[in-house]
């Protein structure tokens, strides 16, 4: 199993700042096969980033995903009110599908 | 709009069962492969299962493996999870999801439309 890492835990910032998540498996993921997507509160997940830096559909460009192998890296340029939210990493590329455990942007 | 509506969860005994089915509306579903995706209260997200576009190839989380079975009806444009011997530890909010992107032969793939999510509760 690829076990995804995520880290820091819980991220404290303020609106207008950058935010930098990791992401670390366990194993190299090939063909960037690795999702991002944000939780608000009560609500179900979206999907941000697909293939480790492709912005789902109407996505905006202040979120970016990078990264290759084991290493991945969510960044959102200028945080805004509606971006306070847990985020979470998904490898597509080998059975079973794991998540990692989520990092949560919080209001500083 | 693709929309999944997922429903059948409830409160059950351990050991007991549950079936929950999801419909599916806005897309053609038989072009995507579909996953079940799990939420324990205030914990994070777990995969549980998925299938591709026309049933013949299914995956399992180690944690329900012999005990879940999921399966799909593409002339009802419905997904399901026959869920067995059911455990406290399986208590969440499940979540159907489909695929983001379709025509794909494997079910690998990143969750581009989910659900709201059914709850399941198991205890005695």
């Amino acid at each position: 199993e690829n076990v995804l890492t995520q880290s820091p835990g819980t991220l404290s910032l303020s609106p207008g700042e950058r935010a930098t998540l990791s992401c670390r498996a366990s194993q190299s993921i090939s063909s960037n096969y690795l999702a991002w997507y944000q939780q608000k509160l009560g609500q179900a997940p979206s999907l941000l980033i697909h293939g480790a830096s492709s912005r789902a559909t109407g996505i905006p460009d202040r979120f970016s995903g990078s990264g290759s192998g084991t290493d991945f890296t969510l960044t959102i340029s200028r945080l805004e009110p509606e971006d306070f939210a847990v985020y979470y990493c998904q490898q597509y590329d080998s059975s079973p599908l794991t998540f990692g455990g989520g990092t949560k942007v919080e209001i500083k | 709009e693709a929309q999944l509506l997922e429903s059948g969860g409830g409160m059950v005994r351990p050991g007991g069962s549950l079936r929950l089915s999801c419909a599916a509306s806005g897309f053609t579903f038989d072009d995507y492969g579909m996953s079940w995706v799990r939420q324990a209260p205030g914990k994070g997200l777990e995969w549980v299962s998925a299938i591709n576009w026309n049933g013949d190839r299914t995956g399992y989380a180690d944690s329900v493996k012999g005990r879940f079975t999921i399966s799909r009806d593409n002339t009802k444009n419905s997904l399901y999870l026959q869920m067995n011997s059911l455990r406290d530890e399986d208590t969440a909010l499940y979540y159907c999801v489909r695929a983001n992107f379709g025509g794909a032969d494997s079910y690998y793939h990143s969750m581009g439309v989910w659900g709201k999510g059914t709850t399941v509760t198991v205890s005695s």
